[in-house]
Parts: C-alpha cells; structure tokens; sequence
C-alpha cells in the first residue's frame, strides 16, 4: 500500500481480555518495527522484525507480548491478559533497508485502552 | 547502549521566528545516524532530517536544519520562520552502526503563537 497502515485504531478493552494489533507495512518493506508510547513519554522499542524472523525483541515487557510477521508483511502484535499500565499508542514502522540512514515509516498507530 | 536526551520538555516561540529544539546523545560507534521526527496531535510520526555522523556538512531539509557538533555530540534541529502548523512534538532519534533499530528521545513539544 501507499503507506503503513494498522487497525484497529483505537481499541478499549477489558483487564485480563487478550488484545490483537495489526500492520500492514508499505510493499516490499522488508524490515517492519513496533514502539509503544505512553502518555507523554517517548517511544519504547518493542521488536524489529527483518523478513519474517526477529532478531530483536528485547523490548517486549512481559511474555503477555509475542508477534509474528508472515509473508514479510503483515505483524500482529499480541498483548495476553492485558493489564492497565498497557494502555498506550502502539506504533508500527517500516523501512526498505536497515542501513544506517534508512529511516522509518511510520502508521497512525492504535491507541489501547485497557479498563 | 544508546541514549538520546532531550532537556526541553517544550518550547513557546511566536511566528515567523527561528527556534532551536536541542538534542544530545551518547554512543560508543564511531559511524551513526541522527533523525528527526515531527508528531502533530494526529499521532503519526513524519520524518523531518537526517544527519550522518560522517557528513562533514549540516543538513538541511526546506525550513529545518540540523546544528551537528559531533565533539559534544549534539543534533539540534533548528526551524526557520516558524509557522503555526510547526506546533508539535518533536522527537530526536539514532542509529548506531551495528544496530537496526532507532532510539528515540523524550521528545520537546513545540507551541507555535499567531
């Protein structure tokens, strides 16, 4: 697609119910990046997925968090029996490379509302 | 480790005047990449400039510009004849060598006055 899309964009939800998060890179983008950013705070690295392998996910929280990425597209970001403090905008990215200078693309994220 | 700090939690500036958005760093790679990205209350983060740690001259994207001083490692993103739609939060960000990932700042949330 044109650009890196991802639903829901905006999703309430209630404590202890399983989440699921999806994005849809720009074609051909081989490397795809979840952030989390929490209300007035920066963005926190979440996984990198190159292809469809991950070679970084240090910054999932908890193992309530997983994702996949199939196809070298689409990622889902799952969130298990989640909790309060997950409430926050999660941002999906995409880049065609992982050079140094490559920056990313960025979706309009989906904002989690956890009750 | 990477780092990115940014010391201002946000900037007033009036119209049509220049601001300075600063950003320091700290990495151990000798070749690293610094981004700017702008986030207006839609959400969605633009990409605004890059700077490689090698390039010997500061770049320059339309109204911003970046202050590179590689010695005290800083990237301040500097925008010209500030304009209302400049409201926004501003992120730093970077790249070391051997990473594939960014790390961003806390960001400086710019205001705009007519």
């Amino acid at each position: 697609g044109a650009g890196v899309s991802q639903s829901p964009s905006n999703k309430v939800t209630e404590k202890g119910k399983d989440v699921e998060l999806r994005c849809d890179p720009i074609s051909g983008h081989t490397a795809l990046y979840w952030y989390r950013q929490s209300l007035g705070q920066g963005l926190e690295f979440l996984i990198y997925f190159q292809g469809n392998s991950a070679p970084d996910k240090s910054g999932l929280p908890s193992d309530r968090f997983s994702a996949e990425r199939t196809g070298g597209s689409v990622s889902t970001l799952t969130i298990q029996r989640t909790q309060q403090e997950d409430s926050a905008v999660y941002l999906c990215a995409s880049s065609l490379v992982t050079g140094q200078s490559s920056g990313y693309t960025f979706g309009s994220g989906t904002r989690l509302t956890v009750v | 480790a990477q780092k990115i700090t940014q010391t201002q939690p946000g900037m007033f500036v009036q119209g049509k005047e220049a601001v300075t958005l600063d950003c320091t760093y700290d990495t151990s790679d000798q070749s690293y990449g610094l981004f700017w990205y702008k986030q207006p209350s839609s959400g969605e983060m633009i990409f605004l400039i890059y700077q490689g740690s090698y390039d010997e001259q500061n770049a320059t994207e339309g109204r911003y510009s970046l202050n590179f001083q590689k010695a005290r490692k800083s990237a301040n993103l500097v925008i010209s004849a500030s304009q209302l739609g400049d409201s926004a939060m501003y992120f730093c960000a970077m790249r070391g060598g051997g990473y594939s990932t960014l790390t961003f700042g806390k960001g400086t949330m710019l205001l705009v006055s007519p």
